[in-house]
């Protein structure tokens, strides 16, 4: 049973313009949503991350909006630069999982200059 | 950020030998390390949860006797792919806990069997 369920599972995008990924949960006990930046052949790097009290949280370029409710997260990357060509995987966990991950299937993003 | 460590970054080995894989939390104490498996352009799949000092918890499918896990120390914990196989040939993570629940990952490790 997929938990996390993330789309598209690529994207391209021009200089400039706005990334969209989105994610959708099943599980209402998550209470952590990271969102992690993963280069060829390396490990994921945590980019940003939410907890359920707040809506929107925004670092730099990268801002993620959650809709508890609709039990939704996405992430937007504003002013996308060809270095933010990555793949970017959602995630969710909830303490008593241990901080356990489930992960999404990620989404590829291709930043054209 | 904090800083995980995974050593080696490559390693290729023959049929039927044994391959150890070091996670190690540079700056933190990790009282829980996860170890995940990565296809190519697939997601990352866990294997197994490291705790320290105790016996490590893998998950439904993931042969306990063929990945050997072993959580020395706060800040180191082992993945032992025994008598590797091609079929093992994969992209190797270890993420590692601190103490206010952030998740670090390593660079990861690929591992190739020949």
């Amino acid at each position: 049973q997929q938990q996390v369920k993330q789309s598209p599972q690529s994207l391209i995008v021009q200089k400039g313009g706005i990334s969209i990924i989105n994610c959708a949960y099943e599980n209402t006990a998550f209470d952590y949503f990271p969102w992690y930046q993963q280069f060829p052949g390396k490990g994921p790097a945590l980019l940003i991350a939410i907890r359920p009290d707040v809506s929107e949280k925004k670092e730099g370029r990268f801002t993620i909006s959650f809709n508890k409710s609709a039990k939704q997260f996405s992430l937007h990357i504003m002013d996308s630069q060809p270095g933010d060509s990555a793949t970017y995987f959602c995630a969710a966990t909830f303490k008593a999982a241990g901080n356990k991950l489930t992960f999404g299937g990620g989404t590829r993003v291709l930043v054209k200059p | 950020g904090a800083v995980v460590s995974q050593h080696p970054s490559r390693v290729i080995c023959k049929s039927g030998t044994s391959v150890k894989i070091e996670c190690r939390s540079l700056d933190f104490q990790a009282t829980t390390m996860f170890w995940y498996r990565q296809f190519p352009k697939q997601s990352l799949m866990l294997m197994a949860t490291s705790n320290e000092g105790s016996k490590a918890t893998y998950e439904q499918g993931v042969e306990k006797d063929k990945f050997l896990i072993n959580h020395a120390s706060l800040t180191l914990s082992t993945l032992t792919v025994t008598s590797a196989h091609p079929e093992d040939s994969s992209f190797y993570i270890c993420s590692a806990s601190t103490a206010i629940g952030e998740l670090f990952f390593g660079e990861g490790s690929r591992l190739t069997v020949l």
